[in-house]
């Protein structure tokens, strides 16, 4: 079992609906990430919560919205999404930012289908 | 933003064969992980090198770290259907991303 914890494990949504994703962690762990992973592709980088601020925006649009209620929980809010942001979106978390030798906890996703 | 390039990109062997990918920068880095994803899941770490030269063995897995710390081999010994999946490196100071990663199917 991972230590970081994501739900929903699927999710099927409308392009007119809201929904949130969750994930937790309880390492005490002061970074958190959301990656987006097509099939097939690596992760790729959309947010970085450091000591619950946000670091790092890789340009995710704005359909797209991460929120960190404190140091062991992380959201991202979607709200009018396309079919082309389907795809699985990965939550991790570190000891601390980069450069610390502080190796990602990844959990295992959250599958989002968008119709 | 640094690059990490990694090759090759698919690696079909059959059970029993040895093989190396390689994980390659023009940057350097205070250190590089290995991680190793398989399907549904996220992804899970293998090793961390973080010293020039450095040499990390993990059962029949090596990971090497380059002198320059520029770049990052992991060699597999007698690879087993159970080593299949996606082989990715991060590089530390890289903002944690990763390279575009080896998918390697082992097939028994």
């Amino acid at each position: 079992d991972t230590e970081v914890t994501q739900t929903p494990k699927h999710l099927v949504m409308g392009m007119t609906n809201k929904k949130s994703l969750k994930c937790e962690q309880h390492m005490g762990h002061r970074a958190m990430y959301w990656y987006k992973q097509k099939a097939k592709k690596p992760p790729e980088l959309m947010f970085v919560y450091s000591y619950e601020k946000l670091s790092i925006n890789e340009s995710v649009p704005s359909r797209f919205s991460p929120e960190c209620p404190n140091s062991s929980l992380l959201n991202l809010h979607l709200h009018a999404l396309q079919p082309e942001d389907s795809a699985l979106y990965l939550c991790a978390s570190s000891q601390r930012d980069r450069g610390y030798n502080s190796p990602l906890h990844f959990g295992n996703g959250t599958r989002l289908t968008v119709t | 933003t640094q690059l990490l390039e990694q090759s090759p990109q698919f690696l079909s062997i059959q059970e029993g064969e040895n093989l190396t990918v390689y994980c390659n920068s023009s940057s350097v880095f205070s250190s590089l992980q290995w991680y190793r994803q398989e399907p549904g899941e996220g992804p899970v770490l293998l090793v961390t090198v973080v010293t020039g030269g450095e040499v990390k063995k993990l059962k029949r897995l090596t990971f090497q770290f380059g002198d320059a710390r520029k770049d990052s081999s992991l060699h597999i010994t007698a690879a087993q259907p159970g080593d299949t999946g996606l082989y990715l490196c991060a590089g530390e100071d890289n903002d944690m991303r990763f390279g575009a990663g080896t998918r390697l199917t082992v097939k028994p």
